[in-house]
């Protein structure tokens, strides 16, 4: 089955600890997108990646980086200086063809303590 | 003006009843509006969607209602049932860039759905 899977699904970490989320599909989709979700917040962009290689800024990348050194993959790190981190990130895929909408993975909840 | 604002942040509703959300929106460039259904612990999933040239689509028990005007839109559930009991997002898109990669989607911030029996 074509999906995302994100992992892993729970994550603890210590304060001033740098943590990686990894992201995986198998859609062959284009463009990869990482959304941090907060009760009563909706869904913000952190970054996206339209291209292998090439990936931009969303609306609250301070204190998190990512890499897209393939096609299929999008990992995500919450650095120390990333204020708040605990929360439930949602990584998503897109195709450029018919609809143009997004694939969520199941997401991971990072909890800091 | 990026914004896309949602209504009511919670909703309760009997089995059978109608729910409904609202959103609404500014900018004048979004030109699809989909909506997102999530359950607890999974990711969003589509649920349905509409372009601004349509004033309703429906499929099963879910519509959505576009008024172009208005800049508004909504979502109506018929006859609810506890499985529909999840979070509902709005979203709307816009380009950002060239090309058919720079589309975005800004998300409202979602409505908590609870049908009871």
């Amino acid at each position: 089955d074509g999906g995302i899977t994100q992992s892993p699904k729970y994550l603890f970490r210590k304060e001033g600890q740098n943590v990686t989320l990894s992201c995986e599909q198998n859609l062959n989709h284009d463009a990869m997108y990482w959304y941090r979700q907060d009760p009563g917040q909706g869904l913000r962009l952190i970054y996206y990646s339209q291209i292998v290689n090439d990936f931009q800024k969303g609306d609250i990348a301070e204190g998190y980086s990512v890499s897209r050194e393939k096609k299929e993959s999008f990992p995500l790190t919450v650095t120390s200086a990333q204020k708040n981190p605990t929360a439930f990130y949602l990584c998503a895929s897109r195709d450029y063809s018919g609809a143009n909408v997004l694939t969520f993975g199941a997401g991971s909840r990072l909890t800091v303590l | 003006q990026q914004q896309v604002k949602q209504s009511p942040q919670s909703l309760i509703v009997q089995k059978g009843g109608i729910s409904i959300i609202n959103c609404a929106y500014e900018n004048t460039a979004f030109d699809y509006f989909p909506w997102y259904q999530q359950f607890p612990g999974k990711g969003p999933a589509l649920l349905i969607a509409i372009r601004p040239d349509v004033s309703e689509k429906k499929e099963g028990r879910f519509t959505i209602s576009f008024n172009k005007s208005a800049k508004q839109f909504s979502l109506h559930i018929m006859d609810s049932q506890p499985g529909d009991s999840a979070t509902y997002f709005c979203a709307a898109r816009s380009m950002v860039g060239a090309g058919a990669g720079s589309y975005q989607l800004t998300f409202g911030k979602g409505t908590k759905l609870s049908v009871i029996p």
